[in-house]
């Protein structure tokens, strides 16, 4: 029963790389998500998917992007790694009822 | 937008107190408002949600409260235990944007004391 599998589980960047945290779910559903977690802060809500092929922006976009080929995918990409990238990653889904599954999570640092 | 505040940020209890964590919201249209328990390096987990037209839900040890003309709700945790420490965060899902954004509240770090 893997529900949402994210990798890597940490990760240290040097500022202006690159790179993706891959997300993948094997319960169908529609709904994904990528929240960012900042210490001693709530999740904030980076992209969104409502199917395959349809993303859009949530509150804090600005520096990543996102692609949803498949049901199962929702891959974020980061772009010329900032030090206000560091953060703690949650990959998410939903069938779009209520509950929300999360990922264990992702571990960033920008250096 | 909507937007959830929630209070305490950190709450100490001694084991087998209760617990109370209280969260506000401001868009009137949400109408669905979950609690996630959030474990040391996992993944934030539902553990009770409630909808707006019910005013309160228990399971167990755990009870969720709504009161919709103040906009506020809150989760209470009777008889606490070690393993309910964690940071706990409330939600709310506007309107019936099914899947769409929840707004996450910034989370309270709760520790029982053994």
């Amino acid at each position: 029963n893997a529900g949402v599998t994210q990798t890597p589980k940490f990760r240290i960047l040097k500022i202006g790389q690159s790179m993706t945290l891959q997300c993948a779910q094997d319960m169908n559903h529609n709904y994904m998500y990528w929240y960012r977690q900042d210490p001693g802060m709530g999740l904030k809500l980076i992209y969104y998917s409502v199917g395959a092929g349809i993303t859009d922006k949530g509150e804090v976009p600005n520096g990543y992007n996102v692609s949803r080929s498949t049901t199962e995918d929702f891959p974020l990409r980061l772009e010329l790694a900032a030090p206000s990238q560091t953060s703690v990653y949650f990959c998410a889904s939903t069938s779009g009822g209520n509950t929300i599954y999360f990922g264990e999570g992702s571990w960033l640092t920008v250096v | 937008g909507e937007n959830v505040e929630q209070h305490p940020s950190t709450l100490s209890v001694q084991e087998g107190d209760s617990a109370v964590i209280k969260c506000t919201y401001s868009d009137s249209a949400s109408n669905y408002f979950p609690w996630y328990k959030q474990e040391l390096g996992k993944g934030p987990q539902l553990i009770i949600d409630i909808r707006s037209n019910v005013g309160e839900k228990k399971d167990q040890r755990i009870a969720v409260t709504l009161n919709k003309t103040a906009k506020h709700f809150s989760l209470h945790i009777t008889e606490t235990q070690p393993e309910d420490s964690a940071v706990y965060f409330c939600a709310a899902r506007p309107g019936d944007n099914y899947g769409q954004n929840f707004v996450f509240g910034p989370g309270t770090r709760l520790s029982v004391l053994p």
